[in-house]
C-alpha cells in the first residue's frame, strides 16, 4: 500500500461547479497533512494546510478524518485558474518527518 | 526575502556524464529535501539534509547519486555517469525546523534532460 493515496483523475469540470479531491494515507501516526497545488512544469505551491477541525480558505474547504485516516480539498466556485493538479502531502514520520506526496489529483474547469 | 533557488533550471547532459544541481534555501532554511519528479508522475522522496548531514536518504538510488549541504553555500545533488532514465525534474524545498508540523517550500527545479 502506498503512503499517500490519491485518485490521479482528471477531473473535468464546469465553471462553478463544486468539486472534492480525497486523499487516504497509510501511517496512522502521521500528524500533518497539506494540500499542495501544482501548475504544469511548475514547483508546486502550498494551497493550504489541514487541520483536525477542518479549515475553510475562500473557496477552498480542507478536511480531516483521522479515524479513516483520510483528507479532503473541496472547491466551491470553480473557477478557470483552478485548472491545475493538487497534491496531498502528508508528514510521515520515519524517524524524521518527511513531506510525502501523493500522485496528485488533475483538475480541469472548462467554460 | 528570496525563495527557494535552484539552478540551473534547465540542464542537458550525455550520456556517461556528471550532473551537478544547486539549491540555495530560504534565508533562515537550514533543512533541506529533494524530490524527483518523472513525467506525470508524482513528487518522489531522495533526501533530507541539514547542514553538513544528512539525515535520511532512504529514497535515493545506492548508485551514482550523492547530496550534500555543506556549511558554507548551497545543498548539491549530484549524479555521476547519467543515464537515459535520470531524466526528470528534480526539486529541492527548504524548511525553517524539523518536526512535523513543518511545511516545505518549493525552488523552482532543474530540468534534468539525458541525451
Amino acid at each position: 500500500r502506498k503512503e499517500v493515496e490519491q485518485d490521479p483523475g482528471p477531473f473535468n469540470v464546469p465553471e462553478g461547479a463544486t468539486v472534492a479531491f480525497n486523499c487516504t494515507y497509510s501511517n496512522s501516526a502521521s500528524q500533518s497533512f497539506f494540500w499542495y497545488r501544482q501548475d504544469c512544469r511548475k514547483e508546486p505551491k502550498l494551497l493550504m494546510s489541514v487541520y483536525s477541525s477542518g479549515n475553510e480558505d475562500g473557496r477552498f474547504t480542507a478536511q480531516l478524518n483521522r479515524a479513516s485516516q483520510y483528507i479532503s480539498l473541496l472547491i466551491r466556485d470553480s473557477k478557470l485558474s483552478d485548472s491545475a493538479t493538487y497534491l496531498c502531502v502528508v508528514n510521515i514520520p520515519r524517524g524524521s518527518y518527511i513531506p510525502t506526496f501523493g500522485r496528485g489529483t488533475s483538475l480541469i474547469v472548462h467554460p | 526575502n528570496a525563495g527557494v533557488m535552484q539552478n540551473p533550471r534547465h540542464l542537458v547532459r550525455r550520456r556517461g556524464q556528471e550532473a551537478r544541481l544547486r539549491c540555495s534555501p530560504m534565508k533562515g532554511h537550514s533543512h533541506v529535501y529533494w524530490y524527483r519528479q518523472l513525467p506525470e508522475e508524482g513528487l518522489k522522496f531522495m533526501v533530507y539534509l541539514q547542514k553538513e548531514n544528512i539525515i535520511d536518504e532512504s529514497g535515493m538510488p545506492k548508485e551514482r547519486f550523492s547530496a550534500e549541504f555543506p556549511k558554507e553555500g548551497p545543498s548539491i545533488l549530484r549524479i555521476q555517469q547519467v543515464v537515459r532514465g535520470d531524466s526528470a525534474a528534480y526539486f529541492c524545498a527548504s524548511s525553517p525546523a524539523a518536526g512535523e508540523v513543518t511545511e516545505a517550500f518549493f525552488g523552482q527545479g532543474t530540468r534534468l534532460t539525458v541525451v
